[in-house]
């Protein structure tokens, strides 16, 4: 079956230091990828998704950036960290084949301080 | 454009009691319609899912949700709420192959 681990739970980073967050599926292979931002624990906010390696589609202008460097494995990156992208990150493979649901990591809890 | 709603920002029922967290869809052509839950901290778990077919899909955990194509509605429904049920539930349409689209979520809660 097919699992998506992501890490860390948790980061407390201050302003201005880089980012990286990781997200690696296992068993399947050319997954769609997603990367989503929550905010004060309500809406989510779709910011990179990706069809296949090197292939990264951005939803909204920020201060991050993401890589797909393998098949299976989806980076969340920043160079300079602001106070605003603080907020609950979500990893989900998903999409394309089938009827499209999306499958959800347990989320990195980023607080910049 | 693709979106769907969920004009409730909180639902409030008893233990025991059935729920209803509503969701209205606005797509072109058959939407493909998901439920998902997110417990605090913690990533969404898919609930249920409507492509086509019946138009009462069930699902796990006991919920079930029903497609009302007329009312452009996709509610999520139990017939007795748990406590263990209090979450935050997203409705989410599919607006292409390769993207859903979600609403901004309905807080659940159920007190005994």
């Amino acid at each position: 079956s097919q699992t998506i681990h992501q890490w860390p739970a948790t980061l407390v980073q201050p302003v201005g230091s880089p980012l990286s967050l990781e997200c690696t599926v296992e068993g399947t292979s050319n997954p769609n990828l997603y990367w989503y931002r929550q905010a004060a624990g309500r809406g989510l906010q779709l910011l990179f998704y990706s069809v296949g390696i090197g292939q990264i589609s951005s939803e909204v202008p920020q201060n991050l950036s993401a890589s797909r460097p393998q098949d299976r494995q989806f980076i969340l990156s920043s160079k300079k960290l602001l106070l605003s992208d603080s907020g609950f990150y979500l990893c989900a493979w998903g999409g394309g084949r089938g009827s499209g649901e999306a499958f959800f990591g347990q989320g990195t809890r980023l607080t910049v301080v | 454009a693709q979106s769907v709603a969920q004009p409730e920002d909180q639902v409030n029922v008893a233990e025991g009691n059935p729920l209803t967290v509503k969701c209205t869809y606005s797509v072109s052509g058959n939407p493909y319609l998901f439920w998902y839950v997110q417990y605090p901290n913690r990533g969404l778990q898919f609930l249920l899912k409507y492509i086509t077919g019946d138009n009462l899909v069930k699902g796990s955990y006991g919920f079930e949700a029903e497609f009302n194509k007329s009312q452009t509605s996709f509610h999520l429904k139990k017939p007795s709420a748990l406590v263990s049920d209090s979450a935050l539930y997203f409705c989410a349409v599919r607006v292409t192959v390769n993207m859903l689209t979600f609403g901004g979520g309905t807080r659940l809660m159920v007190k005994p």
